[in-house]
Parts: structure tokens; sequence; C-alpha cells
């Protein structure tokens, strides 16, 4: 029972760079999120998604880009490194309907020089 | 505006030193709080769900209270193994929050010596 899967766990990037950070899930969960974790600051959403082919923006959405073509899978892309997405990134998903808890992965931290 | 604010920021205990965390709250209208453990390196691991004031929740050495303001994290004789960062989250209600608004708390960092 795997749960959620965020794949890499490190990642240094030069300024400009782009990447897609992975993020998958075996729990058959509606609703998946990202989010940027800094010191001093709560975990703050960037994207979401609530089903196959739906997707929004969060809090911080700028310079991510997301989409999800399965229930299982939710990548996060980074258009164009910058030092200010320093930080760590952790998905998440959940059931639908309110009161749900999330779930999250162990999270990818990622570097931009 | 919608906030989450967690206290004390870190707490070091003595094993078997019983304390509590808290956390309190401004939002519109409360969906649900959540109380999460975080170890270092890890993502945040789901303890208890809260949903109206007077509910209480319980866990081994982790009991979880909520007020219409405020939630408390009582931790009883803690041992060691304890030692985490401890998140309080809210889903709000209000107006414009859609299906999917959680706010975090930064957090309550706790060291249990032995």
């Amino acid at each position: 029972n795997a749960g959620v899967t965020q794949t890499p766990k490190f990642q240094v990037l030069k300024t400009g760079q782009s990447m897609t950070l992975q993020c998958a899930q075996d729990m058959n969960h509606e609703y998946m999120s990202w989010y940027r974790q800094d010191p001093g600051m709560g975990l703050r959403l960037i994207h979401y998604s609530v089903g196959a082919g739906i997707t929004d923006q969060g809090e911080v959405p700028n310079g991510y880009n997301v989409s999800r073509s399965t229930t299982e899978d939710f990548p996060l892309r980074l258009l164009s490194a910058a030092p200010s997405q320093t930080s760590v990134y952790f998905c998440a998903s959940r059931r639908g309907g309110f009161k749900q808890p999330q779930h999250f992965g162990d999270g990818t931290r990622l570097s931009i020089l | 505006e919608d906030q989450v604010t967690q206290s004390p920021e870190a707490l070091r205990l003595q094993e078997g030193e019983s304390s509590s965390l808290n956390c309190s709250y401004t939002v519109s209208g409360l969906r649900g709080l959540f109380w999460y453990r975080q170890d270092p390196g890890k993502g945040p691991e789901f303890l208890f769900t809260l949903y109206s004031a007077g509910e209480e929740k319980e866990k081994e050495r982790l009991k979880a209270t909520l007020t219409k303001k405020e939630s408390f994290l009582h931790i009883t004789a803690p041992k060691p193994e304890d030692s985490a960062t401890y998140l309080c989250a809210v889903q709000d209600a209000g107006e414009g929050s859609g299906t999917y608004k959680y706010i975090f708390g930064t957090g309550t960092r706790l060291k249990v010596l032995a």
C-alpha cells in the first residue's frame, strides 16, 4: 500500500531550467493537490484537481503548471525555475466530500541555484 | 482574513511531562479541523479530524479537543518518539471557499527528552 508517491526526492536546478515533479496515488482519490512548504510559513496551495481533466489554481500558482490526465497521476511543472521556487514540495490526495483528511507524500526537496 | 495560528513555536519536554499545543483559528465557517504529525524529511501524517465545538478525539498519548475558536492537542506522559512537528489545518466553509480550501498553521516543533 504505497499511498502517495513523489519523485524525485531531491533535485538541484539552475535558474531558467524546467522540470516536472511527479506525484502518483494508489488510493483512487478524486482530489489531488500540490503544496510548497517554506520555513516559518504554513503549507501553501499551488494547484489542485477535483478529478481527471479538472484543475484549478491555489494560493501561489505563478510559475507552475499542472495537468491531470488520469485519476492516479498529478505532475507539477516548473516552467522556468527561479531561486524563489526553492522549497519543499508536497503532493496530497483525499476522497471527495468535505471533512476528508489529506494524505501526503514525503516531498521533493528542490533547490534552484 | 482567514488565519490559523499555532503556539508555541517550539516546546521541549522531559519524558513523562504532559503539556498542550494550541491551534487558534479565524475562518468564515469551520468545516473541519485537522491535526497532522510531521517527522523530519517526511510528509505530514494525519492524526485527527474534529468537526464541531466540544468534540474530542484520542489516540494513544494524544488527545485533541475543539472549541469555537481554538483546538488543543494534549500530550500525556510523552515519550521521545513523540518528538515531531505538529501541524494544524482548518477547512473553511465560508463564501467563495469552493470545495477545497485548507489553511495550515506553521506548526509546533516538539522535542521530548529521555
